[in-house]
């Protein structure tokens, strides 16, 4: 069965600091990959999605980049992390190729990161 | 740019009572539609999903239906349990093999006692 992982649970990173999140999927190839940040009021934001190795869109502007160096890794990172940075971070997975669709689970998420800056 | 819109931030629903969540779009390309919850400091899950092709689907207590003409969709959740107190979350998807999930802001349900 297919299983995401992302770690850590939770973060606390002065401002100006550097920061490397990472998820891993296990269990399937060639997924579509996806980081969202959840902020308060602005609901499930995407940041950036991955169709393939070294396949980066970014969806908005910001103090963030993503790389994916393998087929199921996919990393998030700062080299200096802002105020409004603090956030809920998720990692998800979708089967590549549009076979998500109509799939009993189109989409799994992984468990977030709390992200506070201080 | 927002495509996917749920303008009601939250909603309180009696337990036992009908809860209606209604979610808005504005990309008429898509044509997947689909619906997830979310409790505090976990990653949402999947309800229920919603084909162009269909004006309604059902599983269980969860009921989705879709207006393609007003580009609206709704989830029904008949009857309410306190356990669906949660973040729910309608998304949407257009026809292209490598096209994104586009997730609305989230409406924040409330079952009271």
């Amino acid at each position: 069965s297919q299983t995401i992982h992302q770690w850590p649970a939770t973060l606390v990173q002065p401002v100006g600091s550097p920061l490397s999140l990472e998820c891993t999927v296990e269990g399937t190839s060639n997924p579509n990959l996806y980081w969202y940040r959840q902020a308060a009021g602005r609901g499930l934001q995407l940041l950036f999605y991955s169709v393939g190795i070294g396949q980066i869109s970014s969806e908005v502007p910001q103090n963030l980049s993503a790389s994916r160096p393998q087929d199921r890794q996919f990393i998030l990172s700062s080299k200096k992390l802002l105020l409004s940075d603090s956030g809920f971070y998720l990692c998800a997975w979708s089967p590549g190729g549009g076979g998500w669709r109509n799939s009993n689970q189109p989409q799994h998420f992984g468990d977030g990161t709390r992200l506070s800056i201080l | 740019d927002q495509q996917v819109k749920q303008n009601s931030p939250s909603l309180s629903v009696q337990e036992g009572r009908i809860s209606i969540l209604n979610c808005d779009y504005t990309n008429s390309m898509f044509d997947y539609f689909l619906w997830y919850k979310k409790y505090p400091a976990e990653g949402p899950t999947f309800l229920i999903s919603i084909s162009s092709i269909k004006d309604k689907n059902e599983d269980g207590r969860f009921t989705v239906f879709l207006n393609k003409s007003a580009k609206h969709l709704s989830l029904h959740i008949v009857p309410s349990q306190p356990g669906d107190s949660a973040v729910y979350f309608c998304a949407a998807s257009g026809p292209n093999r490598d096209d994104k999930i586009i997730f609305g802001k989230g409406t924040r349900l409330h079952i009271l006692p």
